[in-house]
């Protein structure tokens, strides 16, 4: 089945600081990659997406690239800020019609934490 | 536009009981979709509904149900509660449940079995 892999947390940084968190996925078809972020007390948001090998998705200054060949799609971002600290989830959305319907496939989420 | 909304907030039940949680998709959003989300097991898909359909489903008991209306809000059941039930319950929307689409969520529903 489909299964998604993130790097093991928490992971706590300085501000300004260059931000990378791993995800790698297995999927029975042609997912879709998401990533969300979650703050205390709240839902998931929306942070990027990509649908196809080698798109990029961004938001906010956070980047990931589709990549295919190596089945990951890892976040990154230039200079985190303390804003920024909260749990990032990655998350794919499988191809493989009815099944697949209405279901996301999540990482086991990374905790940030960005000191001032 | 107003957001995906779920109601309560925070519910507190004893073992045994029955409980039913409200979600309210974003307007226009016909796919509902119920994850529940623990420290140990993360988030775990419940179920999908479009259409007043269930059309997918994960891996939980039958003490898990659910249902959509006509106006596509949706409702989550569970029955015959368990410690282990205690969690966080999110809703989430999206238009139609197809692959590609962002699933766009509530706040949560925070269960709590004593």
């Amino acid at each position: 089945g489909d299964s998604v892999t993130q790097m093991e947390g928490p992971v706590t940084l300085s501000e300004e600081a260059f931000l990378t968190i791993n995800c790698t996925y297995t999927a029975t078809g042609y997912p879709s990659l998401f990533w969300y972020v979650q703050y205390p007390g709240e839902g998931l948001q929306l942070l990027l997406k990509a649908t196809k090998a080698d798109d990029k998705g961004s938001n906010k200054g956070f980047e990931a690239t589709y990549r295919k060949e190596t089945t990951s799609f890892h976040l990154e971002k230039g200079s985190v800020q303390v804003s920024d600290s909260a749990v990032y989830f990655c998350a794919l959305s499988d191809a493989a019609g009815g099944t697949s319907y209405g279901k996301l496939t999540f990482g086991q989420g990374t905790i940030l934490t960005v000191h001032p | 536009k107003a957001g995906v909304t779920q109601t309560p907030r925070y519910l507190i039940k004893t073992r045994g009981q029955q409980v039913t949680l409200s979600c309210s998709p974003i307007s226009g959003h016909r796919s509902v979709s119920w994850y529940q989300q623990t420290p140990g097991q993360g988030l775990q898909f419940l179920f999908e509904y479009f259409s007043e359909t269930q059309r997918n489903k994960g891996n939980f008991p039958g003490r898990f149900s659910g249902r959509q209306f006509s106006n596509s809000r949706s409702e989550m059941n569970v029955s015959t509660l368990e410690l282990g039930d205690s969690a966080l319950y999110l809703c989430a929307s999206s238009l139609d449940g197809a692959r590609g689409q962002p699933q766009h969520f509530g706040d949560g529903t925070r269960l709590s079995i004593l």
